[in-house]
């Protein structure tokens, strides 16, 4: 079946390096990506949404600027954290959509920022 | 705007035991209901889902009916195992919300043997 794979689904990194998280969509085009963040013992927080080859349209309370989203294929979907601290840890995972497909999860990334 | 309620956790119960977690939901369209499990320190994975009313949705023993009269989405399981033990997230998505996802703030299961 369809699958969708997040790359790294672990990284731990200094404070105030940039980490990009990927997403693919294995044996789908996925017009539609989405990011979503959760921090511990919480549930997902839908954080952005991306169609290909458009602006992601982030959730209020997001910052565009801390967290860039880059969908520039139809199987891939970038999330980058710039400057990241130690707040910015969490658990991101993507998922990923189509007009033939629902909406399948990636396995997630854990992002420990020391 | 849309949005999920689902019972607060944890819910810790006997192995056999029945288990319910109440799910209700508010939506402006006609969502499709979902309910998904996370093992610890694993990702989502899609427990069952219903698309219209009074479907049911079912896997591995679990059940859920789509009630959209009392606007609710129960998970439902007749015995339980220790291996249930995990978080359990309903969910729901639209055309209207752009098909985004959103969750309830999940409820965690213990099962004891």
């Amino acid at each position: 079946g369809a699958v969708v794979s997040q790359h790294p689904s672990r990284v731990i990194c200094k404070s105030g390096t940039s980490v990009k998280i990927e997403c693919r969509s294995l044996d789908f085009q996925a017009t539609t990506m989405f990011w979503y963040r959760q921090f511990p013992k919480q549930s997902l927080m839908l954080m952005a949404t991306s169609n290909e080859g458009s602006k992601a349209t982030y959730e209020q309370g997001v910052e565009k600027d801390k967290f860039l989203i880059n969908h520039a294929s139809l199987t891939l979907s970038t999330l980058t954290v710039t400057s990241a601290h130690p707040e910015d840890s969490s658990f991101y995972i993507c998922s990923a959509r189509s007009p033939d497909q629902p909406q399948h999860f990636g396995d997630g990334t854990r992002l420990s920022i020391l | 705007g849309n949005s999920v309620t689902q019972m607060e956790g944890p819910v810790t119960l006997s192995e056999e035991a029945f288990l319910t977690i109440n799910c209700t939901y508010t939506a402006t369209g006609y969502p499709s209901l979902f309910w998904y499990v996370q093992y610890p320190g694993e990702g989502l994975q899609l427990l069952l889902k219903a698309t219209k009313a009074d479907d049911k949705g079912s896997n591995k023993g679990f059940e859920a009916t789509y009630r959209k009269e009392t606007t609710s989405f129960h998970l439902e399981k007749g015995s339980v195992q220790v291996s249930d033990s995990a978080v359990y997230f309903c969910a729901l998505s639209d055309l209207t919300g752009g098909f985004k996802t959103i969750f309830g703030a999940g409820t965690r299961l213990f099962v004891k043997a």
